[in-house]
């Protein structure tokens, strides 16, 4: 089965200092991969996702996540932090046979004014 | 907009008294799972459907039962909810069940267990 790992479940960052999440993955063959941002008490929504085409994914809210295979990494990261980048951040990989999503434990972004 | 909705966002109930919760989506996916969140906890799936075929995680406790009545729809039928089963709920459907499929998620129910 896939796996992923989100190290530091916390992390701070002041407002316009650059984010960098972290999220490692297990997989022997090619993952999918994708980042979720989930909002105090609310569902989770789509950042971006990995399905092989590049390996620099652009996704919403200003995000992008570089794909490296010889790390098995899938970083998140934006140039500048904005209040409103303060929420909960999972990443998943998606499992190569059925349609199982392995999710990460998440990391929470505190952004400091 | 085509979208996930959950009702209701927050849902009361009482040690041992059954509950329900719905969710519909207007995006025609054929797929539908239900997920459980405990807090600071990654979500965890208990089921899902792919059109009417149902599919159960090996670890979700028979307590929790679903209906996927038509393709808009499914429901998560709590038997007797107990005060571990206090968390947040997550529909969330996608095209199908390819590696490469996004699944889009609603807003959740959170359930509070008297």
């Amino acid at each position: 089965a896939q796996s992923v790992t989100q190290l530091g479940s916390h992390v701070s960052v002041s407002e316009g200092a650059l984010v960098l999440l972290r999220c490692n993955y297990s997989s022997s063959v090619p993952p999918y991969l994708f980042w979720y941002v989930q909002y105090p008490n609310q569902g989770l929504q789509l950042l971006l996702k990995y399905t092989s085409a590049a390996t620099l994914v652009k996704g919403i809210n200003g995000f992008e996540a570089e794909f490296k295979k010889s790390e098995t990494s899938f970083h998140l990261t934006k140039p500048s932090a904005h209040m409103s980048d303060a929420a909960e951040y999972f990443c998943a990989v998606s499992e190569d046979t059925g349609n199982q999503f392995y999710f990460g434990t998440g990391t929470s972004l505190t952004v400091i004014p | 907009d085509a979208m996930v909705i959950q009702n209701p966002r927050y849902q009361v109930t009482q040690f041992g008294k059954p509950v329900t919760l719905s969710c519909s989506q207007t995006l025609n996916h054929n797929v539908m799972y239900w997920y459980q969140q405990k807090s600071s906890q990654a979500p965890k799936l208990l089921f899902h459907y792919y059109d009417k075929d149902f599919n159960n995680e090996a670890d979700t406790p028979d307590n929790f039962q679903s209906r996927r009545p038509n393709t808009s729809f499914c429901f998560l039928d709590i038997r007797s909810p107990g005060l571990g089963d206090a968390a947040m709920y997550l529909c969330a459907t996608s095209r199908g069940t390819g590696v490469r499929e996004t699944q889009y998620f609603g807003p959740g129910t959170r359930l509070l267990v008297l």
